[in-house]
């Protein structure tokens, strides 16, 4: 089983609509967790920390449910622009982050 | 700050040669990490280095690969000899302090090997 899985998608969703996906990890003991977003052919960059109450940041709320290990990520009133890959990151307590496959994202018009 | 700069960006080599990616830091940051990047597999972590020491290179596919970073400024990834199936996009990414804190990607270099 991998330490972090996700859904690879892809999700096909209406511009204005909400999504969510979430993204399971393994190991209990994980201490930290991040949303990157990747563009098409470009590098990973921080979307978001994933705080254990919960945390907003404009349309994108993160939450984490520590008891049934998993993480989720929800956008609302979506944005062509929000197209992309959704990658789900945790930190194991060693110095690594591991990363998820990513969950692909197309807003269609 | 410039980010994190690796070079080059696309490489195309023939099976058997030796190839070597290069990545400068963001200055200050102590740690480096190599990613490796397919459809298949995902975003793979290759080594890291904390304070120019490797720390962890279970992630290393093979010997043909191996990676060093003789000052806080500079790390190469090599392969030799590189095979087809080595065939991905490497990234190289830093941070200040790994877990807690954002790791900042460089651009990747898209490996072909025919």
């Amino acid at each position: 089983r991998k330490e972090v899985e996700q859904d690879p998608g892809p999700f096909n969703v209406p511009e204005g609509a909400t999504v969510a996906f979430n993204c399971t990890y393994s190991n209990s003991a994980s201490q930290s967790f991040f949303w990157y977003r990747q563009d098409c052919r470009k590098e990973p960059k921080l979307l978001m920390s994933v705080y254990s109450s919960g945390n907003e940041d404009g349309r994108f709320t993160a939450q984490l449910n520590r008891a049934s290990q998993y993480i989720s990520l929800l956008i609302r009133d979506s944005k062509l622009s929000d197209s992309a890959t959704y990658l789900c990151v945790a930190h194991f307590g060693n110095e690594k982050l591991t990363f998820g496959t990513g969950t692909r994202l197309t807003i269609i018009p | 700050d410039a980010g994190v700069i690796q070079s080059p960006r696309h490489e195309v080599t023939e099976m058997g040669q030796e190839v070597t990616l290069r990545c400068k830091p963001i200055s200050g940051h102590d740690y480096l990490f190599w990613y490796r990047q397919t459809m298949m597999r995902g975003l793979e972590l290759l080594i890291y280095f904390n304070n120019n020491v490797p720390i962890d290179d279970s992630g290393m596919p093979e010997d043909r690969f191996s990676a060093k970073m003789p000052n806080a400024s500079f790390s190469t990834l090599k392969i030799q000899p590189s095979e087809p199936r080595d065939s991905a996009v490497y990234f190289c990414a830093s941070s200040f302090s790994t877990g807690l804190t954002e790791a900042f990607f460089g651009q990747g270099t898209r490996l072909t090997v025919v």
